[in-house]
């Protein structure tokens, strides 16, 4: 079946240092992927995607990489700020009557 | 356009009762779905639809039902409420492609609902 898989949490780090988010998946065919965040006390709120493979989603300088040949999608950013403590949500879906799959979930905390 | 909006956004039910969280959409979005959200377990989908009149079971469905009479409405009833379901609950909404192809993607989240069981 479908599954994503991310890195277990929580991450802490202090304001300005890089980031990654570990994400794989399995899933058959070609599925679209995406990074989900959700601040304290809010719901879920989309924050990058890509549908194919080599697409590469970006926002508010966060990134990543649709990889078919490792079956990635790590989530990058160069310098984090306070703001960006959430929990962060790999996902994906496939083209039919499919829900959206959820990885668990990944705390970050960055300190200042 | 508000979005998607659930209601209550906190609830306390004694176990056996029973209630309903509510979620609206303006968007005119064809699928909606339901999940609740455990610590270190992620979403889980309870519920989704995929147009009205059209709901289907996730991966948690036991003791929860749904209808979709409405495009806009996408309820969730708890039919009699266990500890277990100590949970926040969102419910969501997503653009379905008139492709023929219904797909569940960039899905819009509500705020959700706090519900504690006790």
């Amino acid at each position: 079946g479908n599954s994503v898989t991310q890195m277990e949490g929580p991450v802490t780090l202090s304001e300005e240092a890089f980031l990654t988010i570990n994400c794989t998946y399995t899933a058959t065919g070609y599925p679209s992927l995406f990074w989900y965040v959700q601040y304290p006390g809010e719901g879920l709120q989309l924050l990058l995607k890509a549908t194919k493979a080599d697409d590469k989603g970006s926002n508010k300088g966060f990134e990543a990489t649709y990889r078919k040949e490792t079956t990635s999608f790590h989530l990058e950013k160069g310098s984090v700020q306070v703001s960006d403590s959430a929990v962060y949500f790999c996902a994906l879906s496939r083209r039919g009557n499919t829900p959206l799959v959820f990885g668990k979930g990944t705390r970050l905390s960055v300190i200042a | 356009n508000a979005g998607v909006t659930q209601t209550p956004k906190f609830q306390v039910l004694k176990t056996g009762q029973s209630m309903t969280l509510q979620c609206a959409q303006d968007m005119n979005h064809e699928y909606m779905s339901w999940y609740r959200q455990d610590p270190g377990m992620g979403l889980r989908l309870i519920h989704y639809s995929v147009g009205a009149g059209i709901t289907d079971q996730g991966e948690v469905p036991n003791g929860y039902n749904v209808s979709r009479s409405t495009t806009e409405d996408f309820p969730l009833r708890l039919l009699s409420a266990a500890p277990s379901q100590t949970s926040v609950y969102f419910c969501a909404s997503s653009y379905a492609p008139g492709t023929g192809l219904i797909r569940a993607d960039t899905q819009y989240f509500g705020p959700g609902t706090r519900l504690t069981v006790l």
